[in-house]
């Protein structure tokens, strides 16, 4: 079956640096994505991996194993307004395909304390 | 560049109702996936559109359809309403310029529907 595991819930420290695992078993892959979602909000797309690797953008960062069925999210100089859940999405079919789709993890919640 | 754009933001219904839910893409975004998120289950994909035609869809039941239009606006029906249908149904636009649909998609703000 097809299956997207992460945590649901973590905890971290403004100005603190924080790790998001995403683990993966799809039919096929075809990318990555993260999202961040604030609470009553939609999805905002932060990143996206489809080679080995990690990608940076600014505070954050996302790395990729696909012998791993692997993924995380980085976040540096954690601020408060990171407070918010993470989406880790993948795209199981192969490119051109219309049999494929994008499937969602459950997500991590991430709460920031001062 | 306007958002994505969905109508109505909430709408309450009672068991047996019918409802049609709008999405307005990005403009010149073919592409338009249809989402339902609970807190139980996350985010699950109901169906695609691209260029008028139904792409791909997901593991609803027939009372979940979907249709878009020649300007890729994108409306979802569901029918004969159940208590579980209570959920944020959020709506995502993508690129696509060739069809290929590796792009990114960007979310709508979603319509909360309560069914009573």
């Amino acid at each position: 079956g097809q299956n997207i595991d992460q945590p649901t819930e973590m905890t971290a420290t403004e100005g603190a640096i924080v790790q998001i695992n995403c683990t993966y078993q799809t039919s096929g892959f075809n990318g990555l994505f993260w999202y961040q979602q604030h609470a009553g909000e939609a999805p905002t797309f932060l990143s996206y991996n489809v080679l080995d690797g990690l990608e940076e953008k600014g505070r954050f960062s996302s790395f990729l194993s696909r012998s791993k069925g692997y993924s995380y999210l980085l976040l540096k100089e954690l601020q408060m307004k990171d407070s918010a859940s993470y989406l880790c999405a993948v795209r199981d079919g192969p490119v051109y395909s219309s049999a494929s789709k994008i499937i969602f993890g459950s997500g991590t919640r991430l709460s920031i304390r001062p | 560049k306007a958002g994505v754009t969905q109508t109505p933001r909430y709408l309450i219904k009672t068991r047996g109702q019918q409802v049609t839910l709008s999405c307005s893409p990005i403009s010149g975004h073919r592409s338009v996936s249809w989402y339902q998120q609970t807190p139980g289950q996350g985010l699950q994909f109901l169906f695609e559109y691209f260029s008028e035609t139904q792409r791909n869809k997901g593991n609803f039941p027939g009372r979940f359809s979907g249709r878009q239009f020649s300007n890729s606006r994108s409306e979802m029906n569901v029918s004969t309403l159940e208590l579980g249908d209570s959920a944020l149904y959020l709506c995502a636009s993508s690129f696509s310029p060739s069809g290929a649909n590796t792009d990114t998609q960007y979310f709508g703000p979603g319509t909360r529907l309560t069914v009573l």
